[in-house]
């Protein structure tokens, strides 16, 4: 079966500290994996994608198929990075998409 | 268009009673889903459509459930017989036929309350 694990709920830091959000997933294939992010009163929208390589908004997620881990990082975390954040795996036929739980991050002045 | 509309944004219903919720995806976009979400938790995945065609379900779909697309472009989901356990938060998306563009699109939701 289908699964994706973001074992922190809540990750709390100060302005300008690293952040990592892990994710590791259990997914048959080769998965296409994404984030997607959930500003407070917005609807939910894509972060990043692991084929495209980019970093937006600072963030960055590197895809480790040994370990099934999808970790994203940001080196120095700001006040408007506060969201929820959700790891999804998504197989390329029909891309329906498998969340983790998600994790909230609140960035602390 | 500015993006996946979702109709209403919030319904409250007595057990018992039908409800219909529906989703206007962005107008190019030949693939819409449905996802529903309860506290705590990430969506997850109910139903999908590939222009008119529903061409899979989720077991969470229960027989109350009913998801049309027509013509292709909006859809609705329906539920009969509203349980206190459907009470959650029902998102729409929509994603390009455009391999290269596979980012799914929400909507903002319908939340539903069973009361």
């Amino acid at each position: 079966a289908q699964r994706v694990t973001q074992p922190e709920k809540l990750l709390s830091v100060f302005k300008g500290a690293p952040v990592e959000l892990k994710c590791n997933y259990s997914y048959s294939g080769s998965p296409e994996l994404f984030w997607y992010v959930q500003y407070s009163r917005q609807r939910l929208q894509l972060l990043l994608r692991h084929i495209s390589r980019e970093s937006i908004k600072g963030f960055t997620a590197d895809l480790n198929k040994g370990e099934t881990s999808f970790h994203l990082k940001k080196p120095f975390a700001q006040e408007e990075d506060s969201a929820m954040y959700y790891c999804a795996p998504s197989d390329t036929g029909r891309r329906a998409l498998t969340f983790g739980s998600g994790t909230r991050l609140q960035v602390q002045p | 268009d500015t993006g996946v509309s979702q109709n209403p944004r919030h319904k409250i219903t007595k057990r018992g009673q039908n409800v219909t919720f529906r989703c206007d995806p962005i107008s190019e976009h030949n693939r819409l889903y449905w996802y529903r979400q309860t506290l705590g938790q990430g969506p997850e995945f109910l139903t999908y459509f590939q222009n008119e065609a529903q061409l899979e379900k989720s077991r969470l779909l229960s027989d109350r459930f009913s998801a049309e697309r027509p013509k292709g472009s909006f859809s609705t989901l329906e539920i009969q017989r509203t349980e206190q356990g459907d009470s959650a938060m029902y998102l729409c998306a929509s994603s390009s036929p455009d391999r290269d563009k596979t980012e799914a699109f929400f909507g903002q939701g319908t939340r539903l309350t069973v009361v």
